[in-house]
């Protein structure tokens, strides 16, 4: 497998622009993750989805921020409009099943420059 | 609400030495640990997972430990070389996957020639 594979690397989009990351999580695991991380606050969980139904939101910063995840084999994380202060890298993540050995496999990352 | 501190910050040794990263947890309800190292511009990696009935976990030159009674966990890197320079985190799994990682902020390690 290829892991967790996100696109695009590198986005620069301008104030009250619409910003649209994507996510393909391993195959096969049932659990996707979205982060965030920031100088200041280093990574922090945004959503999570388990068996493509969001289970917690409760990271999500604004209203602004959504995610979707259509199929088992692909996610979006949609920031509308979107604001300097949204600058960070955003990960995606994966897991299967849930219990004591779950390990996660996380994507290289999009670095979004809202200027 | 689970809280992870990591110490130090930032650490820069000559190379050979062997070093001791140390992670704190506030909750002692953890399913597994997770070490991951980050290169400048790039994602995670994953180092060494112990699981929360488990007491360490080596992987080649790296070994985790893990004492939930006292909330610590430490990463002793052996014999440290420059290519091993990188942020090295540590997260806290609180829910068997379920709930995401809890993340700490990150020894920034420079291992010099």
């Amino acid at each position: 497998d290829a892991g967790v594979i996100q696109s695009p690397r590198h986005e620069v989009t301008e104030m009250g622009q619409e910003v649209t990351l994507r996510c393909k999580p391993i195959s096969g695991h049932d659990y996707l993750f979205w982060y965030r991380q920031t100088m200041m606050r280093g990574l922090e969980l945004l959503i999570y989805f388990n068996n493509n139904v969001p289970i917690d939101d409760s990271g999500m910063p604004e209203d602004r921020f959504s995610a979707k995840m259509p199929n088992a084999s692909f996610s979006t994380l949609k920031i509308q409009p979107s604001e300097p202060r949204d600058s960070a890298v955003y990960f995606c993540a994966s897991t299967s099943g849930r219990g004591h050995n779950t390990e996660a496999f996380f994507g290289q990352g999009t670095r979004l420059t809202v200027v | 609400k689970q809280e992870v501190t990591q110490i130090p910050a930032a650490l820069s040794v000559p190379e050979g030495e062997n070093l001791v990263l140390n992670c704190s947890f506030t909750d002692s309800a953890i399913y597994n640990l997770q070490w991951f190292r980050q290169d400048p511009g790039k994602g995670l990696t994953s180092l060494l997972l112990i699981q929360s009935s488990q007491r360490e976990q080596t992987s080649g030159r790296l070994n985790a430990s893990l004492d939930k009674s006292s909330g610590r966990s430490t990463l002793y890197i052996a014999a440290s070389q420059p290519g091993d320079s990188a942020t090295y985190l540590c997260a806290a799994n609180s829910g068997g996957g379920a709930d995401g990682l809890t993340f700490g902020k990150g020894t920034h390690l420079i291992i010099q020639p």
